[in-house]
């Protein structure tokens, strides 16, 4: 049963607009969640996080949004740039189990074009 | 800046042989994980440890074991390579203070 999904495997946006990656929950007992960047024959590379006691995140171009009543996170690139092409898997973990476990995500495969 | 590394980036291996991928990082981390990536499959979490001389089976831990002698240092073992177990082999480490895993490079195991 996949607790954490990504419900599309690509997505492709021009240069300088703005890439929406989503992400779904299952399982309510997650609070905390993070984006991950892998570029190919390369490890993830963490990008950004939020923590469920806020709704929205944000670090330069990235900013992550969680929706906790419907489960629901994204991450929103702006303006994208080529070298975001990418695939981003999201993660998440639940701290009252406290296993120090992530639950990722199958990813998407961002394409930014000129 | 947290730094993990794996022994190789690149491995082929023969049905049947033992084969050993090693991850090491420098930050004192308490946790460290194994994962493989598959396409279409994420990463699917194959062993971990909390604890030099602890470790947990994961999501996949059928035909692989794992040794963790050191704090530093996490062995994935695969006892008997299959051809199945081609794939993308994923070290990670993180501090028991936060749940942000730090990846390594990867390596690339192909088995024929």
């Amino acid at each position: 049963d996949q607790q954490v999904k990504q419900n599309s495997p690509s997505l492709s946006v021009q240069e300088g607009r703005i890439s929406i990656l989503n992400c779904d929950y299952t399982n309510s007992m997650f609070d905390y969640f993070l984006w991950y960047k892998k570029y190919p024959a390369e490890g993830p590379t963490f990008l950004i996080s939020i923590s469920s006691i806020k709704d929205k995140n944000e670090d330069g171009r990235f900013t992550v949004f969680l929706n906790k009543s419907a489960k629901h996170l994204s991450l929103h690139i702006v303006p994208s740039q080529p070298g975001d092409s990418a695939v981003y898997f999201c993660a998440a973990s639940d701290s009252i189990t406290n296993t120090d476990k992530l639950i990722f995500g199958t990813g998407t495969r961002l394409q930014v074009f000129p | 800046d947290v730094k993990v590394t794996q022994s190789s980036r690149y491995l082929v291996k023969r049905t049947g042989e033992k084969v050993f991928l090693e991850c090491v990082q420098d930050m004192d981390h308490e946790n460290m994980f194994w994962y493989r990536q598959d396409p279409g499959l994420g990463l699917r979490l194959i062993y971990f440890s909390y604890d030099v001389k602890m470790k947990e089976k994961g999501d996949i831990p059928e035909g692989y074991s794992v040794s963790r002698e050191k704090k530093e240092r996490f062995s994935l073992i695969l006892e008997s390579a299959s051809t199945n177990q081609t794939s993308m082999y994923l070290c990670a480490s993180s501090s028991s203070r936060t749940d942000t895993q730090y990846f390594g490079p990867g390596t690339r195991l192909t088995v024929l």
